[in-house]
């Protein structure tokens, strides 16, 4: 059973181009979540999905970011004109439906480089 | 808001010594705590958890214990190994999802 699968692994993007990270979650899982690490720091909550649906995308910056998790296929963090400040590694975690005790897990992350 | 603060790292230990990584969090009401840790290179793996007040979560031969009077959910392992140097998370959540984590603390353990 293949856990949360991210790719790529590695991604570098020079300034102003659009940067795509694609997060395939567990087999089952209807919740994906996406977060942001930067260097020397916790990882930030971005923004929740189900399929079709933004539930919660109170962490997103309000330009550039976009998500999405369609019905068929993996979900999508889109990051357009990408600047510096954007070099990160963006983890995706996926979950069953439930309270707060369930368990999300993760993937291995995209670490972007922009140059 | 909600918060949590690690101890700073890097903790730097020689193999079977005690370990303890502090983690104290700033929260209304009754989170749930966990303790992620990532291995080089790695995503996060859950560690251990616990959702109420005196739970203890434990795993690997890790523990920590939810302390309320102190707001407090600190690491504990009696001998640890080289394997287990990574960086360990701690993290709260109100929902099931949002987890609010810490900055992290690397922990290195030497031969």
């Amino acid at each position: 059973n293949a856990g949360v699968m991210q790719n790529p692994r590695h991604l570098v993007r020079r300034r102003g181009q659009e940067a795509r990270l694609r997060c395939s979650p567990m087999k089952g899982h209807s919740h994906v979540y996406w977060y942001r690490q930067l260097p020397e720091e916790g990882l930030k909550f971005m923004v929740y999905l189900q399929k079709e649906n933004i539930i919660d995308e109170s962490g997103m910056p309000k330009e550039r970011f976009s998500a999405e998790f369609p019905k068929e296929g993996p979900s999508i963090l889109r990051i357009q004109q990408v600047v510096r400040g954007d070099s990160a590694a963006y983890f995706c975690a996926s979950s069953l439906p439930g309270g707060r005790s369930t368990e999300a897990f993760f993937g291995q992350g995209t670490r972007l480089t922009v140059v | 808001g909600n918060s949590v603060t690690q101890m700073e790292g890097p903790v730097t230990l020689s193999e079977e010594a005690f370990l303890t990584i502090n983690c104290t969090y700033t929260a209304t009401g009754y989170p749930s705590l966990f303790w992620y840790v990532q291995y080089p290179g790695e995503g996060l793996q859950l560690l251990l958890k616990a959702t109420k007040a005196d739970d203890k979560g434990s795993n690997k031969g890790f523990e920590a214990t939810y302390r309320k009077e102190t707001t407090s959910f600190h690491l504990e392992k009696g001998s640890v190994q080289v394997s287990d140097s990574a960086v360990y998370f701690c993290a709260l959540t109100y929902s099931s999802y949002k987890l609010i984590f810490g900055s992290g603390t690397r922990l290195l353990v030497r031969p």
